[in-house]
């Protein structure tokens, strides 16, 4: 199983929603990822998780909350957003072994739309 | 500080060869990775370089020069499937909780027939 699984695909929500974004590894990755990307433009990234604890955190604004129950799984929990936050917003996961992280495998995405 | 660029767009001809260049200015260095992305799909892993030279994978190759800064993909034979976006990710140096990837700006690769 070589596959970042991401759900939902598509997400309409309104700013006082609160919604989550899913994301799941089956590989043994120990390090994962949530990157944020506009139209034509690279991936951002926002948070990542090593050895299921938060080890980089972008500067994100709090109304974007990372969580990582076990080392499989990758939640994002949204909540206020505003609508310049419509993006695609993608999952990634990567090997990572004494220090050293292995090329990132990405999941399909979450369109996410605020109205 | 971070720095990453790549030409915004290229175009080519079905079947011919294109080079995309990368250079980088960054605090940190262990590797410079390409990824494509189709419109509207997840980036894909093609190559990495972590040692000068030339690592060749079927149509694809990068080069690496860690001196200069600079890396390139080189697409042989191209097909129309090769039209999207490549990305050169430079990834920083180790430490206890691994290595982040800093992503250049993408560059946009038509192919047409």
């Amino acid at each position: 199983d070589t596959e970042v699984t991401q759900t939902p695909k598509h997400l309409v929500m309104g700013m006082t929603n609160k919604k989550s974004l899913k994301c799941e590894q089956h590989m043994g990755h120990r390090a994962m990822y949530w990157y944020k990307q506009k139209a034509k433009k690279p991936p951002e990234l926002m948070f990542v998780y090593s050895y299921e604890k938060l080890s980089i955190n972008e500067s994100v604004p709090s109304r974007f909350s990372p969580e990582c129950p076990n080392s499989s799984l990758l939640n994002l929990h949204l909540h206020a957003l505003q609508p310049e936050d419509s993006a695609l917003y993608l999952c990634a996961s990567s090997p990572l072994l004494r220090g050293i992280t292995g090329e990132l495998f990405f999941g399909e995405g979450s369109r996410l739309t605020v109205l | 500080g971070q720095n990453i660029d790549q030409p915004t767009e290229m175009t080519a001809t079905e079947g011919a060869i294109v080079q995309i260049n990368c250079t980088y200015q960054t605090s940190g260095f262990n590797g410079l990775f390409w990824y494509q992305q189709h419109a509207g799909e997840a980036p894909t892993f093609l190559s990495y370089n972590v040692l000068d030279g030339l690592e060749e994978k079927g149509r694809f190759s990068s080069f690496l020069s860690r001196s200069k800064g600079y890396s390139y993909l080189l697409l042989k034979e191209l097909q129309m499937k090769d039209s999207a976006s490549y990305l050169c990710a430079v990834r920083d140096n180790p430490s206890n909780y691994g290595q982040n990837f800093v992503f250049g700006p993408g560059t946009r690769l038509s192919v047409l027939p």
